[in-house]
């Protein structure tokens, strides 16, 4: 499987203001994917990242709160905008199996905390 | 849109028995569903999936089966042992080229020695 990094790995920010997690994948992969997870939670998929195209969205997810790149195979941000409180959680970014397919590999996730 | 859903929530077991977790999907276009393990602070690991073609799976102590026509599939680990303790999540994947997994809630499964 894909060896996958994020950046940051946690992370506390004041609301209002924007962070910008990093998602790096060491072989070219189809599919990069963004979800968030709440404490105690399941996983929520918040877009697809697709690359040359526009960012996929699920329902309760927009572009302007969480925009997201997709500049090449190996790498995604997806940037978290005018964070309050409640954007508190865990953000994952996941990749398909290099070669395609449906197998998802998960990176180490980002810690949230917005106070 | 997908809908899946896992029970128990929570599951005890003593080490040596077996456990099982079970989950139904909505949607009949589903045709892959993963099963990952995700330890306390760490990322969700996939243990094993299951395809719409085959009916059952095996790895070592884990299994899991599939009833696409009652919509349900489940996960069995055999001889548990206290590092099997984890929370496990069930996942159905749809989509072909928009394709994308919905998870079920989890199960936190607690191994005691």
């Amino acid at each position: 499987s894909a060896v996958i990094s994020q950046k940051p790995s946690r992370d506390i920010c004041q609301r209002g203001t924007s962070l910008t997690i990093q998602c790096q994948v060491d072989s070219q992969v189809t599919m990069m994917f963004w979800y968030r997870q709440q404490p105690g939670q399941s996983l929520t998929l918040i877009a697809t990242a697709n690359q040359g195209s526009e960012a996929t969205y699920e329902s309760g997810f927009v572009i302007d709160k969480f925009p997201i790149s997709r500049p090449n195979l190996t790498f995604s941000t997806l940037t978290v905008s005018n964070m309050s409180p409640e954007d508190s959680s865990i953000y994952l970014c996941s990749v398909d199996r290099a070669g395609g397919g449906e197998t998802q590999y998960f990176g180490p996730g980002t810690r949230l905390l917005v106070l | 849109g997908e809908n899946v859903e896992q029970h128990p929530s929570t599951l005890s077991v003593q080490e040596g028995d077996s456990a099982v977790i079970k989950c139904t999907y909505s949607d009949s276009a589903s045709n892959y569903f993963p099963w990952y393990k995700q330890e306390l602070g760490k990322r969700p690991q996939l243990i094993i999936d299951i395809r719409s073609n085959v009916g059952e799976k095996k790895d070592q102590r884990i299994a899991v089966t599939l009833n696409k026509t009652a919509k349900h599939f489940s996960l069995h680990i055999t001889e548990t042992q206290p590092e099997d303790s984890a929370v496990y999540f069930c996942a159905a994947g749809s989509g072909g080229s928009n394709y994308k997994l919905t998870f079920g809630k989890g199960t936190l499964l607690t191994v005691n020695p």
